[in-house]
């Protein structure tokens, strides 16, 4: 069974500083690994995804993630935060097979001070 | 272009009424499609998913039902609507291998 742990429910930082939000993850096959965003009363946006490439995936608005098998880890970071980065995010997992879901984190709420 | 289509935005019903949600997907044929339900701090949790025409896998057991009478369209049902249905309802559909998108949700309050 697969399943994802997202460490920390409530993330704070300041305007400019570093974005750390932990995942990690439990499979019995390789994995892939998304990260989505999903602003108040809105769907999920898809940051970035790892589907066996390569172990450092570069997503949209400046966020990244790192793959690491041996930590069982797909932390997501940003070198420098905004305001608008403020939002909930989610870590997901699935693997190669057809008509498997997405299982996902319990979520991880990113609040930005300036 | 592929897109999903999710309806209605916001729902309020009470205790007891049925329900029907609808999603449906464009440009696209024999997707996966899943329907997901976000309670509040219980992250997202897989409700049901269908792989083809009236295919149904449901992940959990509860009040819901779910169909698929055609290829693009996945409808989410309740025959009597409980307070703990509440939540935001998700539409999803998997394309090119890994790659899923969300519809904009359903927020239904049960009262």
């Amino acid at each position: 069974a697969q399943s994802v742990t997202q460490l920390g429910s409530h993330v704070s930082v300041s305007e400019g500083a570093l974005v750390l939000l932990r995942c990690n993850y439990s499979s019995s096959v390789p994995p892939y690994l998304f990260w989505y965003v999903q602003y108040p009363n809105q769907g999920l946006q898809l940051l970035l995804k790892y589907t066996s490439a390569a172990t450092l995936v570069k997503g949209i608005n400046g966020f990244e993630a790192e793959f690491k098998k041996s930590e069982t880890s797909f932390h997501l970071t940003k070198p420098s935060a905004h305001m608008s980065d403020a939002a909930e995010y989610f870590c997901a997992v699935t693997f190669n097979q057809a008509g498997t879901a997405l299982i996902f984190g319990k979520g991880t709420t990113l609040s930005v001070s300036s | 272009s592929q897109t999903i289509h999710q309806w209605p935005a916001t729902l309020v019903q009470p205790v007891g009424s049925p329900l029907s949600l609808e999603c449906t997907v464009e440009g696209t044929s024999n997707p996966n499609l899943y329907w997901y339900r976000q309670a509040a701090g219980r992250g997202l949790q897989l409700l049901f998913y269908s792989v083809g025409i009236g295919q149904i896998s449901s992940e959990v057991p509860q009040n819901l039902s779910a169909s698929r009478p055609q290829d693009r369209q996945f409808i989410l049902s309740s025959k009597k609507l409980l307070l703990s249905d509440s939540g935001f309802y998700l539409c999803a559909w998997r394309y090119l291998g890994y790659g899923y998108t969300f519809g904009s949700g359903t927020r239904l309050t049960v009262v």
